[in-house]
């Protein structure tokens, strides 16, 4: 099974600043691999795939880079309502398919 | 629009069975493959199952596998998920979630609302 294992927590942001997430699989992904976001009480929403193309309707401010095992997910400028959880997801070698445990974007 | 409405959560004694269904709308649900995500309470995302878009191949986490079961009628553009044998550690909000066009190969990019399932005495 691959562990995917997402860095920081809980990342502290002003409005406005750029926020810079982490994401790591235990072996390499190629670049099979998504983002989601997930505000308080909502279900997830698809972000990234492919580990850098954007998910329809979502604003360009999001980006995703990385290949193999070493990923990110760049917000540029942080708006309220971007504050919320991130996973990453890998669906390269599944099952099953494996989640990371989640980095937490808050205001600074 | 394509939306996916869960159902069927709810209050179950250790030990007993539900019966979640997932109907989907506005897109041809026939052809796609078609997952169960759950989150515990204050925890991530926990993949549970998938089911390919014919039936024809399922798998299932190592959590589940034995307990519950995934099926899917595309007469009513529906999903289910059986769950019995349940315990505490099952308590989640399950999702289903659309996976790839003909391909059980890819990521999870329309996800339903979720429903509740509370295993307690």
């Amino acid at each position: 099974e691959i562990v995917m294992t997402q860095s920081p927590a809980t990342l502290s942001v002003s409005p406005g600043e750029r926020a810079t997430l982490s994401c790591r699989a235990s072996q390499n992904i190629g670049s099979n691999l998504a983002w989601y976001q997930q505000r308080p009480g909502q279900a997830p929403r698809l972000l990234i795939y492919r580990a850098s193309t954007r998910a329809t309707g979502i604003p360009a401010r999001f980006s995703g880079s990385g290949s193999g095992t070493d990923f990110a997910l760049t917000i540029s400028s942080l708006q309220s309502e971007d504050f919320a959880i991130y996973y990453c997801e890998q669906y390269d070698n599944w099952p099953p398919w494996t989640f990371g445990l989640g980095t937490r974007v808050e205001v600074k | 629009q394509v939306q996916l409405v869960e159902s069927g959560g709810g209050a179950v004694q250790p030990g007993g069975s539900l019966r979640l269904s997932c109907a989907a709308s506005g897109f041809t649900f026939s052809r796609y493959c078609m997952h169960w995500v759950r989150q515990a309470p204050g925890k991530g995302l926990e993949w549970v199952a998938v089911m390919s878009f014919d039936g024809s191949n399922k798998f299932y986490a190592d959590s589940v596998k034995g307990r519950f079961t995934i099926s899917r009628d595309n007469s009513k553009n529906t999903l289910y998920l059986q769950m019995n044998s349940l315990s505490a550690e099952d308590t989640a909000v399950y999702y289903c979630a659309r996976g790839r066009y003909y391909d059980l190969f890819g990521y999870m990019d329309v996800w339903g609302k979720g429903t509740t399932v509370t295993v307690s005495s």
